[in-house]
């Protein structure tokens, strides 16, 4: 699977957009790239996923690079119950479902 | 959205003694299911996958006779820790495919905290 580096960990006011980058520059043309996130003792939650295109739901939006190397995670609004680890974790088709999670980044959310 | 209902939260249990997480998907059918272990301050440890009606594929270093999984309907997999001791207090997250296609997101459980004393 490609390898994800992100920055272990993120400050951002609460009512501001939260950037989150992750870099993926050994990403091969047929892995996704999928966001999700832990708030503590829980679950890991699901955000968002892509493949080339950019992506917006509910929670987020997700910017993709022409050259797909890269994505940056994009809270548009961080509230205080956005604190969390964030994954970012690319899987290619070929393993089915399985993800293999990294460190993530720890987003605190600031009042 | 899919929900994954894993039960029990929390349990504290007497190192030497065997205890059984559960891990239900509520709305839709998995015919897969994934276990995660993470210890604190730790990512998350895939340990094994979850064939219903077949046997669990085990990671690396996973002890199959240790961690039992059963995976017998189509929305119910089983995780036993035999003779469980200390060093497996952890917490345990199970998941589940939520859609049909092979890139369909994952969706995961709240998780079961296990304390062995």
């Amino acid at each position: 699977d490609a390898k994800t580096t992100q920055p272990p960990s993120m400050d951002c006011a609460e009512g501001r957009a939260a950037n989150l980058p992750c870099n993926h520059s050994t990403i091969s043309g047929n892995e996704y790239v999928y966001w999700y996130r832990q708030i503590h003792s829980q679950g890991p939650q699901y955000i968002i996923h892509g493949l080339k295109n950019n992506e917006t739901n509910e929670m987020a939006s997700l910017i993709i690079t022409e050259d797909r190397k890269s994505s940056t995670l994009i809270l548009p609004h961080a509230t205080l119950r956005d604190t969390a680890v964030y994954y970012c974790i690319v899987k290619p088709e070929t393993s089915g479902s399985r993800l293999t999670f990294g460190e993530g980044t720890q987003l605190t959310v600031n009042p | 959205g899919a929900v994954v209902s894993q039960h029990p939260s929390r349990v504290i249990c007497k190192s030497g003694t065997s205890v059984k997480i559960e891990c239900r998907s509520l709305d839709f059918q998995a015919t897969t299911m994934f276990w995660y272990r993470q210890f604190p301050k730790q990512s998350l440890m895939l340990m094994a996958t979850s064939n219903e009606g077949s046997k669990a594929t085990y990671e690396q270093g996973v002890e199959k006779d240790k961690f039992l999984i059963n995976h017998a309907s189509l929305t119910l997999s089983t995780l036993t820790v035999t003779s469980a001791h200390p060093e497996d207090s952890s917490f345990y997250i199970c998941s589940a495919r939520g859609g049909q296609t092979r890139n369909s997101p994952l969706h995961f459980g709240n998780g079961t905290r296990l304390t062995v004393t």
